[in-house]
C-alpha cells in the first residue's frame, strides 16, 4: 500500500465548476500538508501549505486537512481552463524533511 | 520566491553514456533534492543533500549518483545512462522543514 493514494483522474469539468481534489495518506506522523500545481512539462509549483489539521483559503483554492480520517482535500472555485494541470498532494512529518508526493490527478476544466 | 534552474529542459543521450544534470538555485536553502517523475508512478526521490558534501540515498539511488561541491548547485550523475531511465528529473531547493521549489524540469531520453 502506498503511504499517498491519489486518484489520477482525468477529471474534466465545464468552466466555473467547484472541483474537489483529493488524497488519502497511511502514516499518522505526517503534519505538513501541501498541493502543488502543474502544467504539462513544466515543473510543479506550490499552491498551498498547510499544518495540521483546518482550512486554508487563498483566493478560488480552498485546502482542506482532516487528520483524524487522514484525507486532504483541494477545492477549486469558480474553475478556468487556465487552471487545467496535473495536481499534486504532498505531506511530511516533523521529524525530518523528505517529501511524500501522490501521483497526481490530471484536471481538464472546458470552456 | 526561490529561483531553481535545471541546466536544460530536454536531453537526449546514448546507452551507455554518463549524463550530467545541474540544478542551481538562489536562496540560500541548505536542502536540495533530485526527483525523477513517471506517469503512474509519481515523484520518487533519488537523493537528497543536506548540506555541502552531504547527500543520502533517497527510494531509487541505483545507477545515479550525486555532487554538491557548492550550497547552491546539486548535480545528478546517471554514470552509465540506460533507457529505463529515460524520465522526467525534477530538481527541488527547501530551507529546514518548509515547503520544496522546483525547476523547470529536465526530460532525459536514452536512445
Amino acid at each position: 500500500q502506498k503511504e499517498v493514494e491519489q486518484d489520477p483522474g482525468p477529471l474534466s469539468v465545464p468552466e466555473g465548476a467547484i472541483v474537489s481534489l483529493n488524497c488519502t495518506y497511511s502514516n499518522s506522523a505526517f503534519q505538513y500538508f501541501m498541493w502543488y500545481r502543474q502544467y504539462s512539462r513544466k515543473g510543479p509549483e506550490l499552491l498551498m501549505y498547510t499544518y495540521s489539521s483546518g482550512n486554508k483559503e487563498d483566493g478560488r483554492f480552498t485546502a482542506q486537512v482532516d487528520k483524524s480520517s487522514k484525507y486532504i482535500s483541494l477545492f477549486i472555485r469558480d474553475s478556468q481552463p487556465s487552471d487545467s494541470a496535473t495536481y499534486l498532494c504532498a505531506m511530511r512529518g516533523t521529524g525530518g524533511f523528505k517529501t511524500i508526493f501522490g501521483a497526481g490527478t490530471r484536471l481538464f476544466v472546458k470552456a | 520566491d526561490v529561483k531553481v534552474t535545471q541546466s536544460s529542459r530536454y536531453l537526449v543521450k546514448r546507452t551507455g553514456e554518463k549524463v550530467f544534470l545541474e540544478c542551481v538555485q538562489d536562496m540560500d536553502h541548505e536542502n536540495m533534492f533530485w526527483y525523477r517523475q513517471d506517469p503512474g508512478l509519481g515523484l520518487r526521490l533519488i537523493y537528497f543533500s543536506y548540506d555541502v558534501k552531504m547527500k543520502e540515498k533517497g527510494d531509487i539511488p541505483e545507477g545515479y549518483s550525486v555532487s554538491r561541491e557548492k550550497k547552491e548547485r546539486f548535480s545528478l550523475i546517471l554514470e552509465s545512462a540506460s533507457t529505463n531511465q529515460t524520465s522526467m528529473y525534477l530538481c527541488a531547493a527547501q530551507r529546514g522543514n518548509t515547503e520544496a521549489f522546483f525547476g523547470q524540469g529536465t526530460r532525459l531520453t536514452v536512445v
